[in-house]
């Protein structure tokens, strides 16, 4: 079973300048997750989605970051204007089950480092 | 929401010795409690779960105990070799899943 992929594995920007991040998951996963993990730290829900719909998007700083789920499989996180802050590790993962008290399975993430 | 704490946040013990790590939890609604291994430059992955209904789980070398009352539980890794040594997360699900900090687990060989 192939799993969840993500792209570009790094990526260095100026800030004020956008990225973003492609996330893959496991095929039939119907939740999705995107994690921001600073470094040293726990990784921090940005947004969660069930199929194309957004269940908890409470941690996303709507200014500057914004997400979609395209047809419910691949998902797309965006950051504009980036800030020093921003530099990261943000995690993709995807579960199975639609209530998301499941396994949780994760890409190996996307390096971010604002200049 | 949730708010999820865990200590200690390094721990270094001898090979072959035992090393447990705990954490607490605020939502009294959280039912599933994931414990994840990060990897320098991977993505975490899942070591052992416990859900609500379920006091203690182990699995070979590991096991991990839950108490609903005090909103804690705890990861128990014990005959620890080198391979362990990695950043060790706890999380509480209730619809979404909230980290702890980590513990960076050190085992001398």
């Amino acid at each position: 079973e192939a799993g969840v992929a993500q792209s570009p594995r790094y990526k260095i920007i100026e800030k004020r300048q956008s990225v973003a991040f492609w996330c893959n998951p496991i095929s039939g996963h119907a939740t999705l997750y995107w994690y921001q993990q600073i470094l040293g730290q726990g990784p921090k829900l940005l947004i969660q989605f069930q199929n194309n719909g957004v269940v908890d998007d409470s941690q996303l700083p709507k200014d500057r970051f914004s997400a979609e789920r395209l047809k419910g499989v691949d998902s797309t996180l965006k950051i504009q204007p980036a800030k020093l802050e921003d530099s990261a590790v943000y995690l993709c993962a995807s579960s199975l089950v639609e209530t998301g008290v499941a396994e949780a399975f994760f890409g190996q993430g996307t390096r971010l480092t604002v200049v | 929401g949730e708010n999820v704490e865990q200590h200690p946040s390094t721990l270094s013990v001898q090979e072959g010795d035992s090393a447990v790590i705990k954490c607490t939890y605020s939502d009294s609604a959280s039912n599933y409690f994931p414990w994840y291994k990060q990897e320098l430059g991977k993505g975490p992955q899942l070591i052992i779960d416990i859900r609500s209904n379920v006091g203690e789980k182990k699995d070979q070398r590991i096991a991990v105990t839950l108490n609903k009352t005090a909103k804690h539980f705890s990861l128990h890794i014990t005959e620890t070799q080198p391979e362990d040594s990695a950043v060790y997360f706890c999380a509480a699900t209730n619809n979404d899943m909230r980290f702890g900090a980590g513990t960076r687990l050190t085992v001398k060989p």
